[in-house]
């Protein structure tokens, strides 16, 4: 069946580093992918998305490319903050369950000042 | 504002309880999920619904129960049959075929 897999955490960063978290997924035709993000105590918030092939989708300094030749959507960003600690999950929608979302294991991002 | 609302933000349960979360929501989607968190596993969906008085089973059903009579809620179940209760509920809604948004969670503990 359709499947998410992003790298394992937790990933720690000094402020201003680059932010590079890998997603790669297994699916049947063509899912769409997000990125969500997940506050202490909170629930998920979406953070961006991309619908097709090439598409980049890009919000508060993050940004991942749809990769269907290499099945990826690595989200980066090129400074982060201490406020970007969270964790963050890439996620696609499945054909096989109608609209629910299938989610990778989620990573978790800790940055220091 | 429009928005999804999970209640109570922590509920504890009880040796052969049932106990049942809240899901409600003012936007208007026509489906509605719950999806139980467990630390290093992500999240997995229980039950969803696509429609009024329809449902279907996620990949982690066993020991939930679901209803859908109203557009808006979408409240959960958890029996005495499910275990393992322990974790982190959370309940999202989307219009077909577009992003979910989600609630705040509950949290569920034993007592």
């Amino acid at each position: 069946g359709d499947s998410v897999t992003q790298m394992e955490g937790p990933v720690t960063l000094s402020e201003e580093a680059f932010l590079t978290i890998n997603c790669t997924y297994t699916a049947t035709g063509y899912p769409s992918l997000f990125w969500y993000v997940q506050y202490p105590g909170e629930g998920l918030q979406l953070l961006l998305k991309a619908t097709k092939a090439d598409d980049k989708g890009s919000n508060k300094g993050f940004e991942a490319t749809y990769r269907k030749e290499t099945t990826s959507f690595h989200l980066e960003k090129g400074s982060v903050q201490v406020s970007d600690s969270a964790v963050y999950f890439c996620a696609l929608i499945s054909n096989q369950a109608g609209t629910a979302l299938i989610f990778g294991k989620g990573t978790t991002l800790s940055v220091s000042s | 504002d429009g928005g999804i609302t999970q209640s109570p933000k922590y509920l504890f349960r009880k040796e052969g309880q049932n106990v049942t979360l809240s899901c409600e929501q003012n936007l208007n989607h026509d489906a509605m999920y719950w999806y139980r968190q467990d630390p290093g596993q992500g999240l997995r969906l229980i039950y969803y619904s696509q429609i009024v008085n329809d449902f279907q089973k996620g990949d982690i059903a066993e020991g939930y129960s679901v209803s859908r009579e109203k557009k808006e809620s979408f409240p959960l179940t958890v029996t005495s049959a499910q275990k393992n209760p322990t974790a982190f509920y959370l309940c999202a809604s989307s219009y077909t075929n577009q992003p979910q948004h989600f609630g705040d969670g509950t949290r569920l503990s034993i007592l």
